[in-house]
């Protein structure tokens, strides 16, 4: 079954830097997407960017552009999302979801269980 | 603020069927497929509409997605305890090449 686990969860500090993991199984990684996105505390869903899990290719939210990057790594079907100079409002649960490998267009059909990242002094 | 446009609320009684609009603009939901997501209370949100009308499977027949010019709505019939939970719209946007969500729509089954 396909599954998608993310890494556990973490407190930083303002201007510190976060980098979440999302490791894939039961399908072949290289033939979909993986998105993210984020979720701020009973607020609502906010999508981050995609990441082709085949040539690694990206496309970002233009309110994030120079703050965030997406990598994926094939040998171990892993998606990694990193968030730099991070800020309180940055406080939220990060999920990383199953695309489509084409662009960020399509729907996210799996979704992995969520990173809660809390930004405090 | 969001520019897909939801009710931040909707309810009914079991056995009813409700509806929860989407309303956007020509560079989105005017030019794109609209997908809509159910998050259970605690839970990682599900794809529960593709494609505007879609339904992915496993998803009961009971849930339905249209789509009108710059508009979408999910109607939700037979209405059960289990339903109640947010519900969002989503759409790529071609002004901004990224994707948008709804605000949400609580749904409270009465």
């Amino acid at each position: 079954q396909v599954q998608l686990v993310q890494s556990g969860a973490e407190v930083k500090k303002p201007g510190a830097s976060v980098k979440v993991s999302c490791k894939a199984s039961g399908y072949n990684f290289s033939n979909f997407g993986i998105t993210w996105l984020r979720q701020a505390p009973g607020q609502g869903l906010e999508w981050m960017g995609w990441i082709s899990a085949d040539s690694g290719a990206t496309n970002y939210a233009q309110n994030l552009q120079g703050r965030v990057t997406m990598t994926k790594d094939k040998s171990t079907s892993t998606a990694y999302m990193e968030l730099r100079s991070l800020r309180s409002d940055d406080t939220a649960v990060y999920y990383c979801a199953r695309g489509v490998v084409s662009g960020p267009r399509g729907p996210c059909d799996y979704w992995g269980q969520g990173t809660l990242i809390t930004v405090s002094s | 603020q969001s520019v897909l446009t939801q009710p931040p609320s909707a309810s009914g009684t079991p056995g009813q069927r409700v509806t929860i609009s989407c309303s956007g603009s020509s560079s989105n939901i005017g030019r794109n497929y609209v997908y809509w997501y159910q998050q259970l209370p605690g839970t990682a949100p599900k794809l529960l509409i593709n494609r505007n009308n879609e339904r992915p499977s496993g998803v009961p027949d009971r849930f339905s997605g249209s789509k009108s010019g710059t508009s979408a709505s999910l109607a939700i019939s037979g209405l059960r305890p289990e339903d109640e939970a947010d519900y969002y719209c989503a759409a790529w946007d071609d002004s901004l090449s990224g994707v948008l969500f709804g605000g949400g729509t609580k749904l409270t089954v009465l």
